[in-house]
């Protein structure tokens, strides 16, 4: 079944610990991109790649990392968290750029 | 911010009856897409339209594209009680890179 795989589904965890959160495609899809979403914001663009070893910022990537070492996994990394990083949190890949986006189901994160 | 908006922030109809929602942007772009989510559950691409395209179908959904207005609307007919959840429009860049979301319309269809 074609899908897109985050990893935890729901995380609390403390200000400053670092966490990563896992994102994996089986689509063999070369865009990837995570999201965050927050209550009246709708969604905003963290960070986007178009392809292995190519990553470039969104709307809102401060205090994010990301990397793409592999077609299939895109993982997003809190170094420090602090509470404002507290959200819900989607992966998505596409084919390509311009294309659908499939979305993951979401990781709901708490920094306290 | 380039993010988009959709109007009316909520709606509620009766099951049968058709919904409008529409979508403004502010900049030009490679393409709009519709997305819909069921609460608190992953986005659904419904349809993308092309800056280059006016109208689109799928099923029971049509969605025009004004980039003169920087406007989209998305109308689902002859709506069902399944057809509740929140809609979305993203719009791609230019280049197609990124993407900007609306904040999306509640729609509310009661059976």
């Amino acid at each position: 079944e074609a899908q897109v795989t985050q990893n935890p589904r729901y995380l609390i965890t403390v200000t400053g610990k670092k966490l990563t959160v896992t994102c994996s495609q089986n689509m063999n899809h070369e865009y990837m991109s995570w999201y965050r979403q927050d209550p009246g914001l709708g969604l905003r663009q963290i960070y986007y790649s178009m392809n292995v070893e190519v990553t470039d910022k969104g709307d809102v990537p401060e205090g994010y990392k990301v990397s793409r070492k592999e077609k299939r996994n895109f993982p997003l990394i809190l170094e420090s968290p602090s509470p404002n990083q507290t959200s819900l949190y989607f992966c998505a890949s596409a084919s390509g750029a311009g294309y659908e986006q499939y979305f993951g189901p979401g990781t709901r994160l708490t920094v306290t | 911010s380039q993010q988009g908006e959709e109007d009316p922030q909520a709606l509620s109809i009766q099951e049968g009856e058709n919904a409008t929602m529409n979508c403004s942007y502010k900049t030009s772009i490679n393409n709009l897409q519709w997305y819909r989510q069921n609460s608190g559950r992953g986005l659904v691409h419904l349809i993308l339209i092309r800056s280059n395209e006016r109208e689109k179908h799928s099923g029971r959904l049509r969605v025009t594209l004004d980039t003169s207005k920087k406007s989209s609307s998305l109308l689902i007919t002859a709506s069902r009680a399944a057809d509740t959840a929140s809609y979305f429009c993203a719009t791609g860049s230019n280049t197609g890179n990124q993407f900007y979301f609306g904040t999306g319309t509640s729609l509310t269809v009661i059976p």
